[in-house]
């Protein structure tokens, strides 16, 4: 079976940088996407890692290490509209050549003036 | 100009019942996907339909089927409603399958309350 572990909120300041971890355990593990969902809403795309390191979008950075199955979601000049929940998924081989996503419980996070 | 629609987006009915939701997706993708969001928020996935042919079948109880009349549509039938049933219903599409990480769109939802 699949394992993964995000912690279930977090709160930060305004303007702060934030990390959320995930940590998986899994078989047939591919790739790992992170996903935001704001309250009432459904899931958005936010990153796509399939290699070890860094991949970096405007104020959203992500990380993986596939060795130690860990990946953080780096938020960074927080804004207020920021507050939302971030989903951890891996991609997971399910056989005959498909593959499904599986979601973390996903962490809600809260920005604060 | 909405990509990934589903109807109803609002749904109340009694246990036992039987009712569908309705999924269409106009980006032109080859795989669908039906998720259910329980009340802690915990995505997941239900069934996957790629060009109208089921690839996925997680351990859903059959009163739940999926019906695919072209790769543009994936609707969801319940038969035979259950409280337990009451959750969000998500829809989404992508071009390949997740393998390829291919981003998926999700539609807005159907809330579903069984009562």
């Amino acid at each position: 079976g699949q394992n993964i572990d995000q912690p279930t909120e977090m709160t930060a300041t305004e303007g702060a940088i934030v990390q959320i971890n995930c940590t998986y355990q899994t078989s047939g593990f591919n790739g790992l996407f992170w996903y935001q969902q704001h309250a009432g809403e459904a899931p958005t795309f936010l990153s796509y890692n399939v290699l070890d390191g860094l991949e970096e979008k405007g104020r959203f950075s992500s990380f993986l290490s596939r060795s130690k199955g860990y990946s953080y979601l780096l938020l960074k000049e927080l804004q207020m509209k920021d507050s939302a929940s971030y989903l951890c998924a891996l991609t997971i081989y399910s056989g005959a050549g498909s593959y499904q996503l599986t979601f973390g419980k996903g962490t809600k996070l809260s920005v604060i003036p | 100009d909405t990509a990934v629609s589903q109807t109803p987006k609002y749904l109340v009915t009694q246990m036992g019942n039987d009712k569908s939701i309705k999924c269409e997706q106009n980006l032109g993708h080859d795989t669908m996907y039906w998720y259910k969001q329980d009340s802690k928020k915990f995505l997941k996935i239900m069934f996957s339909y790629n060009n109208k042919e089921l690839i996925i079948n997680e351990t859903v109880p059959n009163r739940f089927s999926p019906k695919s009349p072209d790769k543009a549509h994936l609707n969801l039938h319940i038969n035979s409603l259950e409280l337990g049933d009451s959750a969000v219903y998500f829809c989404a599409s992508s071009q390949g399958s997740a393998g390829g990480g291919e981003t998926q769109y999700f539609g807005p939802g159907t809330r579903l309350l069984v009562l």
